[in-house]
């Protein structure tokens, strides 16, 4: 069974802190890596990622694959309290199925 | 900028009932999803379509569970006999291309079955 895993559930953080959230993924024929975040309702797509090692950036967001290791770390910089949401890593595997770990709650703090 | 929509935000009913959710896609996007998320757990995938057919489904997708695509624009899920545990929260997505492409999720139905 595919198992994605992420780390840590939850953290709190005070603004201008920096985060780095963890994923790490035991997928049978994997294909791409994606990071949404989710925050009142429905999950907004952040990157994608299918080469190890390219890093993806998008403003204070960037996100890289590694995939030796089976891992995947999203980092946040300068932190604001807009960044305060859930974060969702998933997975694509061959049969074209989206495997989402448990997701990581991160409290920006004023 | 083009969204997916879901109808109804919420939709409550009674054990046993059947129930439709409805989805519209973004207009030239060609793959559509079904994914539940029960409160406080994952979000889990039910089913994925593709030229009038499932592609794709979950072990999660039983005989309970249906999609269509009744014209040019709707995609819907029919849960013939609701049951208790199948109140969640259900999100439509859809992409252009299966695998490469990014899926571009709805705003949600939250069902609850009483």
């Amino acid at each position: 069974e595919d198992k994605v895993v992420q780390s840590p559930l939850s953290l709190v953080v005070h603004e201008g802190d920096t985060v780095t959230l963890n994923c790490s993924y035991e997928v049978t024929n994997f294909r791409s890596l994606l990071w949404y975040k989710q925050e009142k309702k429905a999950p907004t797509f952040l990157f994608m990622l299918t080469s190890s090692g390219i890093e993806k950036k998008s403003g204070r967001l960037s996100s890289i694959l590694d995939k030796k290791e089976l891992f995947s770390i999203l980092n946040i910089t300068a932190t604001q309290t807009g960044d305060s949401a859930i974060y969702l890593c998933a997975v694509i595997s061959n049969d074209y199925k989206l495997s989402f770990g448990a997701g990581t709650t991160v409290t920006v703090r004023a | 900028e083009p969204e997916v929509t879901q109808t109804p935000s919420h939709q409550v009913t009674q054990m046993g009932q059947e129930v439709i959710l409805r989805c519209v896609p973004i207009s030239n996007h060609l793959y559509f999803y079904w994914y539940r998320q029960i409160l406080g757990q994952k979000v889990e995938f039910l089913v994925s379509f593709y030229n009038n057919e499932i592609s794709e489904k979950s072990e999660i997708f039983d005989d309970q569970f249906s999609v269509e695509r009744p014209d040019g624009s709707n995609f819907t899920l029919k849960i013939r006999s609701t049951k208790l545990e199948d109140s969640a929260m259900y999100f439509c997505a859809s992409s252009v291309l299966l695998s490469y492409n990014e899926q571009f999720f709805g705003p949600g139905t939250r069902l609850t079955v009483l």
